[in-house]
């Protein structure tokens, strides 16, 4: 069954450093998400990827992150300068169509020390 | 802004007995909900769906109630098993864009 997948599972880094967060997303869908959830919080949307573009972004999503489709597989989120409040899961999404169902990948934990 | 609330955040069932997972919400734009599933250090999987314009879906043990005019949805499990043990979220969207609003989760635990 095909599924979304997320590289690494854990990362820690220094604050002020960059991350790169990775996702392979379901091959045939055209939508990506990225969300993100603090520990013991909801899960928060961050962004939406549709067509090469941002469709959709929440206020969490300043200008420290930004989103990637380098290739035909990846879909990477990147922070620029990591602070401590973005310690958190992040899970990566895709769907097959606008509005329908997201298939999640395992989620990527990011540490910032 | 929690446009999406659970308000009971753990639940404990007895195996074979019903769960009820209840779930609320404040944005009459919202048109299409889903309960997701969640396994400690794995990501949301989905589960059950329901748009607007039904009041019930089952599949299988799951069934998904809406109640539009409380803005209310639940989702009943029947018969409860110990592999339903997990955190169970909604999440709401409206028509007019991708972004799914989730609630904190209830934690179902189901007792053998």
């Amino acid at each position: 069954e095909p599924e979304v997948t997320q590289t690494p599972s854990h990362q820690v880094t220094q604050m002020g450093q960059e991350v790169i967060l990775r996702c392979v997303p379901i091959s045939n869908h055209l939508y990506f998400y990225w969300y993100r959830q603090i520990l013991g919080q909801k899960v928060e949307f961050l962004v939406s990827f549709y067509n090469n573009e941002i469709s959709e972004k929440s206020e969490i999503f300043d200008d420290q992150f930004s989103v990637e489709r380098p290739d035909g597989s990846n879909f990477t989120l990147k922070i620029r300068s990591t602070k401590l409040e973005d310690s958190a899961m992040y899970f990566c999404a895709s769907s097959e169509v606008a509005g329908g169902e997201q298939f999640f990948g395992p989620g990527t934990r990011l540490t910032v020390l | 802004d929690q446009q999406v609330k659970q308000n009971s955040p753990s639940l404990s069932v007895q195996e074979g007995r019903i769960s009820i997972l209840n779930c609320d919400y404040t944005n009459s734009m919202f048109d299409y909900f889903l309960w997701y599933k969640k396994y400690p250090a794995e990501g949301p999987t989905f589960l059950i769906s329901i748009s607007s314009i039904k009041d019930k879906n089952e599949d299988g043990r799951f069934t998904v109630f809406l109640n539009k005019s409380a803005k209310h949805l639940s989702l009943h499990i029947v018969p409860s098993q110990p592999g339903d043990s997990a955190v169970y979220f909604c999440a709401a969207s409206s028509g007019t864009g991708n972004q799914f609003y989730f609630g904190t989760g209830t934690s179902l635990t189901v007792i053998p």
